[in-house]
């Protein structure tokens, strides 16, 4: 099975700050890779698929980028309601892992 | 709007059994694949199954097979997931989640509010 390994595991930041949030694989998956944010008590949300494209409705501050094995997510400016856990997912082969998410506190 | 509802989840018996629904509304049902994602309380988000846009494709995490099936019903428009052998860590929110791909999964652009299954004695 294909571990995916985030890091860090919990974030502090500031409303303007750049932050970037990587995820290493076990093993080459090329760029079948996704990253989701998640609100308390709310669903997950796409952001990128495929490493590094955005998904539609998606403000331009979230990027991704990566392939083979190390991705990141990175958010330009933070803004408030981007204070959430962050998953990334591979689909490269079954079992569709994610990684065990990242927390972007104030 | 694409929706999905899911339904099904509650509390039952270590060893029990569940059958959990998802119904879709607002897309082509049959021209996507699906899949199940579980959370359990103040944990990560975890794979639990998905399904080709036929059925004819299945797919579990090793935690669950052979305890879990994932079906769909494509003229009703509805997911499902029974669960038989329930165990305490299957305790958690059950997400049904739209793929944005057909035969296989890509990633999932739609989910639902999420059901809360709890296994306990």
């Amino acid at each position: 099975d294909i571990q995916m390994t985030q890091s860090p595991s919990s974030l502090s930041a500031s409303v303007g700050d750049r932050v970037t949030i990587t995820c290493r694989a076990s093993q080459n998956i090329n760029s079948h890779v996704n990253w989701y944010q998640q609100r308390p008590g709310k669903a997950p949300k796409v952001l990128i698929y495929d490493a590094s494209s955005l998904e539609s409705g998606v403000p331009s501050r979230f990027s991704g980028s990566g392939s083979g094995t190390d991705f990141t997510l990175t958010v330009s400016s933070l803004q408030p309601e981007d204070f959430a856990t962050y998953y990334c997912q591979q689909t490269y082969t079954v079992p569709y892992s994610f990684g065990q998410g990242t927390k972007l506190e104030i | 709007e694409v929706q999905l509802l899911e339904s099904g989840g509650g509390l039952v018996q270590p060893g029990g059994s569940l059958r959990l629904s998802c119904a879709a509304s607002d897309f082509s049902f049959s021209s996507f694949a699906m899949g199940w994602v579980r959370q359990a309380p103040g944990k990560g988000l975890e794979w639990v199954s998905s399904i080709s846009g036929t059925g004819s494709r299945t797919d579990h995490a090793d935690s669950v097979k052979g305890r879990f099936t994932i079906s769909r019903d494509n003229v009703k428009k509805t997911l499902y997931l029974q669960m038989n052998s329930l165990r305490d860590d299957d305790t958690a929110v059950y997400y049904c989640a739209k793929d944005k791909g057909y035969g296989h999964a890509w990633y999932f652009d739609y989910w639902g509010q999420g059901t809360l299954v709890t296994v306990s004695s």
